[in-house]
């Protein structure tokens, strides 16, 4: 069963404007792990934030925020004001209080244009 | 840059050829983790090393094997490749890997084209 969705395959934005990414999440557990990784044109995966199940406190770091909603089991993700260097796949991830692995969704690919 | 390394970068074989992935965790992390991205079947965790100790299988053929040296540093092998085994090769690592609240730093990746 997939564990992470991500319903939005491909998303294209102009530059400044935001773009959402949308994450939804299935666990029994009550303690779990949520990731967000970007993939840019080179290929390597970069870590931007982990959040855990018992802190639902929403995140900001710089252009990049995060709202984590138990309620929907969503982990959102949201680029305010993109730029062209946003432009790459972004994976939503999961980790399970049994388990050491990453499971991911299908990725989000977001263009940004000049 | 993660500080996780992994050679080589490409890698161009020729079907039933076995080859070697390796990879170098970040200093002090004990915990390698190794994933395949391809095409069909996204991003999937294929097997996990604790301080030189197998910890997690995932969905990794039995033609594939992984080890983890005392030095920390692990290596994945491929063998009898097939055609379809052409895919984006991570090594990723952690801490202790005992539990999930690790982070997982991945490395640049392993591009493997079977011919």
């Amino acid at each position: 069963a997939q564990k992470v969705t991500q319903a939005q395959t491909e998303i294209s934005v102009v530059e400044k404007e935001d773009v959402t990414l949308d994450c939804v999440y299935e666990t029994r557990d009550t303690t779990y792990y949520l990731f967000w990784y970007k993939q840019p044109p080179s290929g390597e995966l970069v870590f931007l934030i982990r959040r855990n199940s018992f802190d639902e406190q929403n995140e900001i770091s710089g252009r990049y925020s995060w709202n984590f909603q138990k309620s929907t089991s969503s982990f959102n993700f949201t680029i305010t004001a993109s730029q062209v260097v946003d432009s790459a796949v972004y994976f939503c991830a999961l980790s399970e209080s049994q388990d050491y692995k990453l499971s991911f969704g299908a990725g989000t690919t977001v263009t940004v244009r000049a | 840059d993660s500080g996780v390394t992994q050679t080589p970068k490409h890698l161009i074989t020729a079907t039933g050829q076995r080859v070697t992935l390796r990879c170098s965790p970040r200093s002090g992390d004990l915990s390698v983790y190794w994933y395949q991205q391809s095409l069909d079947q996204g991003l999937q965790f294929l097997i996990q090393y604790y301080n030189g100790e197998e910890r997690a299988k995932g969905n990794i053929l039995e033609r594939f094997s992984a080890q983890q040296f005392p030095d920390l540093h692990s290596e994945l092998n491929l063998s009898s490749l097939e055609l379809g085994d052409s895919a984006l090769y991570f090594c990723a690592s952690s801490a202790s890997g005992t539990g999930p609240t690790d982070t997982q730093y991945f490395g640049p990746g392993t591009r493997l084209t079977v011919l």
